[in-house]
């Protein structure tokens, strides 16, 4: 079972709304992470939490807010958006297995900031 | 020069022919190799992986690696129109952790 769970999978947002992303995952996998992606663009890292604590923070704006409660639970909280935040949002998990570092991704949340 | 470079595409084969997709990389103390398949509007599917010189398969797919050239790639065998998809290559760097650099993907377009 490679299940990454994203919710919800479609989201519209007004600039002054605030929302959650959440994303799950059940195998045990001690690395989470948050990617951006624009259409016909690969996926842009976002974030990378490492045992439950943040490792990675691609220098994104202060108005995406990721958090990790538990190993596994992965949350972006999501204020004051752009029209140009508009994307697909991806959450991804991976085991950390020396050497192997696959990453296994959900179905990803569409993101329409109005 | 890109770190993860592959053709744009859009490549276009007929149905039951062989799709040779590409991808070349520049850290030569890369170690992990990464394919996934990106339908329109979905997310990355991992479809390969390989970490060692030479070929691995699965099923019609083939991934092959040579460090040397610095170069992977994916074979397609008995291509489908179900396989038109954006694949994606991903490269684990030397000293990168557990973090993947993308290629900018291939569109693959399989003609009945």
């Amino acid at each position: 079972d490679t299940e990454v769970t994203q919710t919800p999978k479609h989201l519209v947002m007004g600039m002054t709304n605030k929302k959650s992303l959440k994303c799950e995952q059940h195998m045990g996998h001690r690395a989470m992470y948050w990617y951006k992606q624009k259409a016909k663009k690969p996926p842009e890292l976002m974030f990378v939490y490492s045992y439950e604590k943040l490792s990675i923070n691609e220098s994104v704006p202060s108005r995406f807010s990721p958090e990790c409660p538990n190993s596994s639970l992965l949350n972006l909280h999501l204020h004051a958006l752009q029209p140009e935040d508009s994307a697909l949002y991806l959450c991804a998990s991976s085991p950390l297995t020396s050497g192997l570092y696959i990453q296994y991704f959900g179905a990803g949340t569409r993101l329409s900031v109005l | 020069q890109k770190e993860v470079e592959q053709n744009s595409g859009p490549l276009s084969v007929p149905e039951g022919a062989i799709a040779s997709l590409n991808c070349t990389y520049s850290d030569r103390g890369s170690q992990s190799f990464f394919w996934y398949r990106q339908y329109s509007g979905k997310s990355p599917e991992l479809i390969m992986s390989i970490y060692s010189n030479g070929d691995k398969e699965d099923g019609r797919f083939t991934a092959q690696l040579n460090k040397a050239s610095q170069y992977v790639s994916l074979l397609i065998r008995d291509s489908q129109p179900s396989d038109s998809a954006t694949y994606l290559c991903a490269v684990n760097k030397e000293n990168a952790g557990n973090m993947l650099t993308f290629g900018g993907g291939t569109r693959l377009m399989v003609k009945p």
